[in-house]
């Protein structure tokens, strides 16, 4: 699976949008870029994920570059309860025996 | 409600004993995980298995296997725990796309 990149830390406003990028510049073809959530003490959670077109859920947006080597996961009215480490992975959904490798995610702090 | 659940919540076990974490899932996947998180280290990949009695190794097995006898159920075995071993350990199971998680087993090792 692709390596992907993630600045560590940011905060955000609450009520305004948090705009999340991740670098994965060595994304293969057949790889989908996934976002997932933690929030402290529980097991992470499924936000979005997409190949190459735009993505938009009830939880957040999701954009990718037409290059594929990079997105952003958008929070379009942060609460404070999205305050969580973000996770940035790429991996093939079909692939039997397919890893999914975390790295260090970006820790996102809403403030009031 | 898809689920998937880790025997216990917390767990503290002696240097030397052999620790069972047991995981669930309803959904019929493949694809299993254990992951342990510690402080400013993220999530790191143990094991995972893609079918009942199939095993890869993570990114660190070091001390650590695991039993796939059936599909729903994944087990990660400390043969002798030890106190470098004290973390939380995340359960996960895959299909295709989107994982689903447990909500993890604190593991302190006295």
């Amino acid at each position: 699976d692709a390596k992907t990149t993630q600045p560590p830390s940011m905060d955000c406003a609450e009520g305004r949008a948090a705009n999340l990028p991740c670098n994965h510049s060595t994304i293969s073809g057949n790889e989908y870029v996934y976002w997932y959530r933690q929030i402290h003490s529980q097991g992470p959670q499924y936000i979005i994920h997409g190949l190459k077109n735009n993505e938009t859920n009830e939880m957040a947006s999701l954009i990718i570059t037409e290059d594929r080597k990079s997105s952003t996961l958008i929070l379009p009215h942060a609460t404070l309860r999205d305050t969580a480490v973000y996770y940035c992975i790429v991996s093939r959904p079909q692939a039997a025996g397919n890893k999914l490798t975390f790295g260090g995610g970006t820790r996102v702090l809403v403030k009031p | 409600d898809v689920k998937v659940t880790q025997s216990s919540r917390y767990l503290v076990k002696r240097t030397g004993e052999k620790v069972f974490l047991e995981c669930v899932q309803d959904m019929d996947h493949e694809n299993m995980f254990w992951y342990r998180q510690d402080p400013g280290l993220g999530l790191r990949l143990i094991y995972f298995s893609y079918d009942v009695k199939m095993k890869e190794k993570g990114d660190i097995p070091e001390g650590y296997s695991v039993s796939r006898e059936k599909k729903e159920r994944f087990s990660l075995i400390l043969e002798s725990a030890s106190t470098n071993q004290t973390s939380m350990y995340l359960c996960a199971s895959r299909e295709r796309g989107e994982a689903f998680f447990g909500q993890g087993t604190r593991l302190t090792v006295v």
